[in-house]
């Protein structure tokens, strides 16, 4: 059971848009800690998409977004790409267990 | 540019010890915090251990407090994950990460490709 909770999986077609929500509570994204989203291919180093909530690190384009709201943030991707098609985390830091949290994944199917 | 190497990963009995390593190249470990984090067969990411940029400080996922210990060696620009007492719920795959340092923002900018390790008997 992880600390914040991800859909298990979301799909969409290509050229479609769809949101992959992650979901806190009072100790860790409601606390003000930053969400960090993250992509991840099997057998890959995973790769940092969005950092500080909203923002995009260089070369990530600007189809993936991300959002924060009390205890949840969420990553809404649009134009989706077959190259898309990987495991989503979302992370931040939770006071009460004095380390860093991740979701339990989202995977995410292009049709 | 930034590379992370890891290594070190292997088969081991329960109740074993294995040491991993990871290779930094690009910047100094001296300058940024460095974390371990593993992803167990068929599961999502799990944190697991925290080094200061200037080492002092280390912190770890209550799995493995007093198991494992995490360190560096400066001269060799190398962060290492002693795993004492392995367990067979400690086989996954080891990365080691980046904390880097954007804008005030800490995220894991960088990380491994991974190390396996498989506690079996």
């Amino acid at each position: 059971q992880s600390v914040l909770t991800q859909p298990p999986s979301v799909s969409g077609a290509p050229g479609q848009r769809v949101t992959i929500s992650c979901t806190g509570s009072s100790s860790n994204i409601g606390a003000g800690h930053d969400v960090h989203w993250y992509q991840h291919l099997p057998g890959t180093a995973p790769k940092l998409l969005i950092y500080g909530n909203i923002n995009r690190p260089s070369g990530v384009p600007d189809r993936f977004s991300g959002s924060k709201s009390g205890t949840s943030a969420s990553l809404t991707i649009t134009g989706l790409q077959a190259e898309d098609e990987a495991d989503y985390y979302c992370q931040s830091y939770d006071t009460s267990l004095s380390g860093w949290v991740f979701g339990g994944g989202t995977k995410l199917t292009v049709l | 540019q930034v590379q992370l190497v890891e290594s070190g990963g292997g088969v081991v009995l329960p109740g074993r010890s294995l040491r991993l390593s990871c290779a930094a190249s690009g910047f100094s470990l001296t300058t940024l915090a460095m974390h371990w984090v593993r992803q167990a067969p068929g599961k999502g990411l799990e944190w697991v251990a925290f080094i200061s940029y200037d080492g002092h400080n280390k912190y770890y996922a209550d799995s493995v407090k007093g198991r494992f210990t995490i360190s560096r060696d400066t001269s060799k620009n190398t962060l290492y994950l002693q795993m004492d007492s392995l367990r067979s719920d400690d086989t996954a795959i080891y990365y080691c990460a980046r904390e880097g340092k954007i804008r005030g923002i800490y995220p894991f900018d960088f990380w491994g490709q991974g190390t396996l390790v498989t506690v079996s008997s």
